[in-house]
């Protein structure tokens, strides 16, 4: 078993542009939840996607949307980035209704210039 | 919402030495608690979790917590730490109520000297 795996391990992109960030979920489990973890603070919900709909939402703005597919897997996508925008970027994976056992990757790490 | 509380964001103990780590939350109805580990350049890794039941919680790596209600604290504890044990430690809760999100601590790094 694989785990959760997450896509590309580190990214360094300029402001105002746009990325692409994936995660595969562990072996079936069906939701997938993303976080953003700044340098020295713990990580904030930024969604979660289940049956390939966005379930629920935190304090983030429309720059950050994501999607899911059939086979679960999941994408993070941050337009017009700013530099504020740098930080790790985790996925988590887990049956649906069993938040109690989330798994997570070892998240991209994005830095923004 | 809930929140979550980590008193110290650095505790440096020696090895060998027992050491605990804070965590307070705050939440109208119930929560699940949990207490992550992440080491450098890793995602985090879940040590323990509270559900229900038994207030004293057995983790991997020899650590343990607490849960309090009426303190609404869940404190991580371990009585002898190693070297490997350097990393942060995050706590956690989310609702009970089956998808919602986990919300964390701001993280405690755990600093054994040698």
């Amino acid at each position: 078993d694989a785990g959760v795996t997450q896509s590309p391990t580190h990214l360094i992109k300029t402001r105002g542009q746009q990325v692409t960030l994936r995660c595969s979920p562990k072996s079936g489990h069906d939701t997938v939840s993303w976080y953003q973890q700044a340098l020295g603070q713990g990580p904030q919900f930024i969604f979660q996607y289940y049956e390939e709909e966005e379930r629920q939402r935190g304090n983030f703005p429309d720059r950050f949307s994501g999607h899911q597919f059939p086979n679960y897997s999941s994408e993070l996508n941050v337009n017009a980035l700013l530099l504020g925008d740098s930080a790790l970027y985790l996925c988590a994976s887990s049956v649906d209704g069993e938040n109690e056992k989330l798994f997570f990757g070892s998240g991209t790490q994005l830095s923004v210039l | 919402a809930q929140s979550v509380t980590q008193l110290d964001s650095q505790v440096p103990v020696f090895e060998e030495a027992p050491v605990e780590l804070r965590c307070n939350y705050s939440s109208s109805v119930s929560v699940y608690l949990f207490w992550y580990v992440q080491y450098p350049n890793q995602g985090l890794q879940l040590l323990l979790k509270y559900l229900s039941g038994s207030t004293l919680v057995k983790g991997i790596n020899g650590f343990e917590a607490e849960f309090n209600k009426s303190q609404t604290s869940f404190h991580l504890r371990k009585p002898s730490v190693h070297i490997s044990d350097t990393a942060e430690y995050f706590c956690a809760a989310t609702l009970l109520a089956g998808y919602q999100k986990v919300t964390f601590g701001t993280g405690t790094k755990l600093q054994v000297i040698p």
